[in-house]
């Protein structure tokens, strides 16, 4: 059974820094890309950032492109998002997925960035 | 950057009923298209993948279909457990890109 367990949100003052894990199981971890997406509070769904299986190719939105960073540890089966300068704009749960299609998702990890 | 706009943003139906949610792409993604329900509070689930390939464990009253630019998702037959929120996704290209979602409430 494929497991996505995300932890490592919490609330962060502006321009604070968090990292986000998500540890998986149940499948071959390096065979798959692993995808970031977050959720504001009320919002819709929005794509944060994609790495390959081999960690060798990153993919980041705009918004967030130059402050996180997504890495991987694949003696781990873990996926990471370092959040660096992070805004108010950045409250959101954070899901972690397999894959660029999400086919399996974790249950989210809240991020609220307030003074 | 492709633009995904779903439409309708709500729709109200009852227990029964055939439903239908449409996703256009604002350029060619070919059927690099999936389908997402998320209920309040949860994770969301992907429905559908390629466009119409039905996820493991999901009930054949869903469907989806098309290809290129315009897509669709069917409910044959509304069942309780369908009223919730449904997103499309592109992952044709970077950066990957949701539809603004449809709440489906019970009228």
């Amino acid at each position: 059974e494929v497991k996505l367990l995300e932890s490592g949100g919490g609330m962060v003052q502006p321009g604070g820094s968090l990292r986000l894990s998500c540890a998986a199981s149940g499948f071959t971890f390096s065979s798959f890309a692993m995808t970031w997406v977050r959720q504001a509070p009320g919002k819709g769904l929005a794509w944060v950032s994609t790495l390959s299986g081999s960690g060798g190719s990153t993919y980041y939105a705009d918004s967030v492109k130059g402050r996180f960073t997504i890495s991987r540890d694949n003696s781990k089966n873990t996926v990471y998002l370092q959040m660096s300068s992070l805004r108010a704009e950045d409250t959101a749960v954070y899901y972690c997925a397999r894959d660029v299609n999400g086919g399996y998702w974790g249950q989210g990890t809240l991020v609220t960035v307030s003074s | 950057d492709i633009q995904m706009t779903q439409s309708p943003s709500s729709l109200s139906a009852s227990v029964g009923d055939r439903v239908t949610i449409t996703c256009r792409a604002s350029q060619g993604i070919r059927n690099d298209l999936g389908w997402y329900q998320q209920k309040p509070g949860k994770a969301p689930k992907r429905l559908i993948y390629a466009a119409s390939s039905l996820q493991s464990g999901v009930p054949s009253r869903f469907s989806g279909s098309g290809s290129g630019t315009e897509f669709t998702l069917t409910i044959s037959s509304l069942q309780p457990e369908d009223f919730a929120t449904y997103y499309c996704l592109q992952h044709d290209s970077y950066p990957i890109t949701f539809g603004q979602g449809t709440r489906l409430e019970i009228k």
